[in-house]
């Protein structure tokens, strides 16, 4: 089965600062996709990025980053410059996969609060 | 934009009634899905629909049924509701494999 790990309940940031959160994950499956979402205090579920398993390169958009590492199967979102509005729950997520499966496993999320 | 629709975005329930969540996508999308979502958890799937006419279980299908009659609705129904079914809702729907999926705003729902 697969899954998705995140270690950080809840962080404290400084305004301004970079910002790394972790997430490992579990797959036997040797091809897979791995996303993050961004959910504010109003509650919507905001795409930021995806990184494939086969990607040669770490995903980029924006402010957001990937460090994708698949030897040691994680894959932690990167913000750089932090900003008051990024404080909101981060989550992890997989594409499943094995017998026909489809959907997102979810990581538990991590609570991101930047401060001025 | 209206993209992926939740209705109702409230509702309250007693023990045992029945209700349909509906949700609706504008984007011509193949796959839809149902996930919940409870504190301190993450997101899980319900049932999800990879096309018209087609369902299957994900995660916590208990207690749950869906239909996907028109390719655009994908209905969540909870024909006996519990008090463990308190949760939001969240419907999403994706085109392509590496496409990421679109959220609706989610339904709270509170069994009583």
């Amino acid at each position: 089965a697969q899954k998705i790990t995140q270690t950080q309940p809840g962080m404290f940031v400084q305004e301004k600062e970079a910002v790394t959160l972790d997430c490992t994950y579990d797959t036997s499956d040797p091809s897979y996709g791995l996303f993050w979402y961004k959910q504010p205090s109003s509650g919507e579920m905001i795409f930021l990025i995806y990184q494939g398993s086969y990607d040669q390169q770490n995903a980029t958009e924006g402010r957001y980053s990937l460090n994708f590492q698949k030897a040691r199967k994680s894959a932690n979102l990167v913000i750089s410059a932090s900003q008051l509005g990024d404080s909101a729950m981060y989550f992890c997520a997989m594409r499943r996969s094995g017998g026909g499966a489809d959907g997102l496993t979810f990581g538990k999320g991590t609570h991101l609060i930047i401060q001025p | 934009n209206a993209g992926v629709t939740q209705t109702p975005k409230f509702r309250v329930l007693k023990t045992g009634q029945s209700m349909t969540l509906l949700c609706a996508q504008d984007m011509n999308h193949e796959y839809m899905y149902w996930y919940r979502q409870d504190p301190g958890m993450g997101l899980r799937l319900i049932h999800y629909s990879v096309g018209e006419g087609t369902t299957a279980k994900g995660e916590v299908p208990d207690g749950y049924n869906v239909s996907r009659l028109k390719k655009q609705n994908f209905l969540l129904g909870l024909e006996s509701a519990a008090p463990s079914q308190t949760s939001v809702y969240f419907c999403a729907s994706r085109t392509g494999y590496t496409q990421p999926q679109h959220f609706g705003d989610g339904t709270r729902l509170s069994i009583l």
